[in-house]
């Protein structure tokens, strides 16, 4: 079968750095996702990664190795408004599928 | 604006009676796609399009429909919902290969 598993919750402290991950089982591979989502809103995208390897925006950072199946997304310097859901995504039937974890919500305390 | 619209933002109903859901999308998107995300289940496709007139299932197709007859526009149809479709709805589009771009969702009740 299809399944992603990410953590559901997780906490961390201001200005720290948190790694959130990710594993995937998947019958096709046309990248995997990372969204961020704040209560009530809608999914915003944060990261894309289709090759093996890290890729680095800003703060945040995801990594990707398709051979384990595993992704974490790595948010540095952490504030308090980064308190939200993050979202993996594997997107597959040549881009067309996606598949969501259920998303962990993160809890950024001062 | 680069946006993606739906209509309603909130929908109370009665078990049958036949609802729309809109989306638009202003990017010139060929991609559409429409989500339902419960707690702790997450998203999960229910239809999605890669271009007018091309659609397929998604994960959790039973009790919808879709059409796409216009480029912009990827309505979501319940011909006769059901309490277990009481969901939060997203409509979202990409450029292929890109991320999606998502609708502010639908919040559908039905009792």
């Amino acid at each position: 079968g299809q399944n992603i598993d990410q953590p559901t919750e997780m906490t961390a402290t201001e200005g720290a750095i948190v790694q959130i991950n990710c594993t995937y089982q998947t019958s096709g591979f046309n990248g995997l996702f990372w969204y961020q989502q704040h209560a009530g809103e809608a999914p915003t995208f944060l990261s894309y990664n289709v090759l093996d390897g890290l890729e680095e925006k800003g703060r945040f950072s995801s990594f990707l190795s398709r051979s384990k199946g595993y992704s974490y997304l790595l948010l540095k310097e952490l504030q308090m408004k980064d308190s939200a859901s993050y979202l993996c995504a594997v997107a597959s039937g040549g881009g067309f599928k996606t598949i969501f974890g259920a998303g962990t919500r993160l809890f950024v305390k001062a | 604006e680069a946006q993606v619209t739906q209509n309603p933002r909130y929908l109370i109903t009665v078990t049958g009676k036949k609802l729309t859901v809109t989306c638009s999308q202003n990017m010139n998107h060929e991609y559409m796609s429409w989500y339902r995300q419960d707690p702790g289940l997450g998203l999960r496709q229910i239809y999605y399009s890669m271009n007018v007139e091309v659609t397929d299932k998604g994960d959790v197709p039973e009790g919808y429909k879709v059409s796409r007859k216009e480029k912009r526009n990827f309505p979501l149809i319940l011909e006769s919902p059901s309490p277990n479709q009481t969901s939060l709805y997203f409509c979202a589009s990409k450029k292929q290969g890109y991320e999606q771009y998502f609708g502010p969702g639908t919040r559908l009740t039905v009792t």
